[in-house]
């Protein structure tokens, strides 16, 4: 299957700052780009839906001014969470279809990238 | 879409099948049964999916029931590598655009022992 990368796989930062989170297609475009956030023990949860070249879509109850997702080119997508706090410490996780795709099963995970605020 | 009910945990013994069972009664006939498994601290990966027949690929078997309200994953030979939940997603197989959600439930939490 195709592959899609998350940068960093983790990271700490202190509370106040913002911390950007790069999601990578590496294989192949994606139109459309997910963003996951799951808490311990819990399922995922979709935070948003970007496609290239739009404005991002957001969940009930996402704040997108905390949560500014960027989804610049076909094949890379971020998310920075503005001046985070240790509630936002959670699991991030991007997903990727690629372009003419139709099918729920070409959606692409990355690995996720675990965030802790200090 | 249809919403999907799961047992919140399962144990199997290595090498035995494992058979999740998935429980989906107000699917609607254009909807398919999706299964995913996310292993530990990893992003999930897809396993297998069907619309109404028994499906079968190199990871799982999927049995899907006649009136399709329920069906079931099994993994032949489970593995300690199987340890991971898993989640049963009911969904439309074409996406309109805007329409493109994948929803997530609570999934099972199968555990292989050794």
């Amino acid at each position: 299957g195709a592959v899609v990368s998350q940068h960093p796989s983790w990271v700490i930062c202190k509370s106040g700052t913002s911390v950007k989170i790069e999601c990578r297609s590496l294989d192949f475009q994606a139109t459309t780009m997910f963003w996951y956030r799951q808490f311990p023990k819990q399922s995922l949860m979709l935070m948003a839906t970007s496609n290239e070249g739009s404005k991002a879509t957001y969940e009930q109850g996402v704040e997108k001014d905390k949560f500014l997702i960027n989804h610049a080119s076909l094949t890379l997508s971020t998310l920075t969470v503005t001046s985070a706090h240790p509630e936002d410490s959670s699991f991030y996780i991007c997903s990727a279809r690629s372009r003419g795709g139709l099918a729920v099963y070409e959606q692409y995970f990355g690995p996720g990238t675990r965030l802790t605020v200090t | 879409d249809a919403k999907t009910t799961q047992p919140p945990s399962m144990d199997c013994a290595e090498g035995r099948a494992a058979n999740l069972p998935c429980n989906h009664s107000t699917i609607s006939g254009n909807e398919y049964v999706y299964w995913y498994r996310q292993i530990h601290s990893q992003g999930p990966q897809y396993i297998i999916h069907g619309l109404k027949n028994n499906e079968t690929n190199e990871m799982a078997s999927l049995i899907i029931t006649e009136d399709r309200k329920s069906s079931t994953l099994i993994l032949p030979h489970a593995t300690l590598r199987d340890t991971a939940v898993y989640y049963c997603i009911v969904r439309v197989a074409i996406l309109r655009e805007g329409a493109q959600k994948l929803v997530f439930g609570q999934g099972t939490r199968l555990t292989i022992n050794p």
